[in-house]
């Protein structure tokens, strides 16, 4: 089943401790991005890689960090969380110029 | 990217034809019309998109009106699931960052 996967679904943490959400997909697209939703502000893209080892940010990066050392991986590294980036997070994918594939979501609290 | 207009919420009646409407008058030549929904918190999902021709597909039509400047997405036989968020999106096609500019969508509700 085409599908993309992020881990862990829900997360609680504490201010200043690292952590990292990944993503994979099963579908060998070579884009993939991160967006976070928060109430108010709708869906805002963090980071994105058009292919294995090219990254760039999007409209939120700071206090973010990603990686895209193979093509199914994007994993969304947070180095020191802080209280307002307690969001919901998606990971999606797709080809290029295709229509884009969503994970099912990451619920993290920092506190 | 054009901007779109959608009301910000709409019911249907289970088993009734959903028509939800979006409106980009700024809408330019090579622009695609995407709709997205979005169920609860989960991942949005990807329902349809089109240039200039009517399309359809398993989950629901998109009709374009010729001068582009509107559309409408319709289920043609709404159910309880299809309640959810929906948005209209319109993006150029671009090899590079496909990033999709979510606006606030319309809220659809399923009535039984």
């Amino acid at each position: 089943e085409a599908q993309v996967t992020q881990n862990p679904r829900y997360l609680i943490t504490v201010t200043g401790k690292k952590l990292t959400v990944t993503c994979s997909q099963n579908m060998n697209h070579e884009y993939m991005s991160w967006y976070r939703q928060d109430p108010g502000l709708g869906l805002r893209q963090i980071y994105y890689s058009m292919n294995v080892e090219v990254t760039d940010k999007g409209d939120v990066p700071e206090g973010y960090k990603v990686s895209r050392k193979e093509k199914r991986n994007f994993p969304l590294i947070l180095e020191s969380p802080s209280p307002n980036q307690t969001s919901l997070y998606f990971c999606a994918s797709s080809y290029w110029g295709y229509e884009q594939y969503f994970g099912p979501g990451t619920r993290l609290t920092v506190t | 990217d054009a901007k779109t207009t959608q009301p910000p919420s709409m019911d249907c009646a289970e088993g009734r034809a959903a028509n939800l409407p979006c409106n980009h008058s700024t809408i330019s030549g090579n622009e695609y019309v995407y709709w997205y929904r979005q169920i609860h918190s989960q991942g949005p999902q990807y329902i349809i998109h089109g240039l200039k021709n009517n399309e359809t597909n398993e989950m629901a039509s998109l009709i374009i009106t010729e001068d582009r400047k509107s559309s409408t997405l319709i289920l043609p036989h709404a159910t309880l699931r299809d309640t959810a968020v929906y948005y209209c999106i319109v993006s150029p096609p671009n090899f590079g960052n496909e990033k999709l500019t979510f606006g606030t969508g319309t809220r659809l509700t399923i009535i039984p």
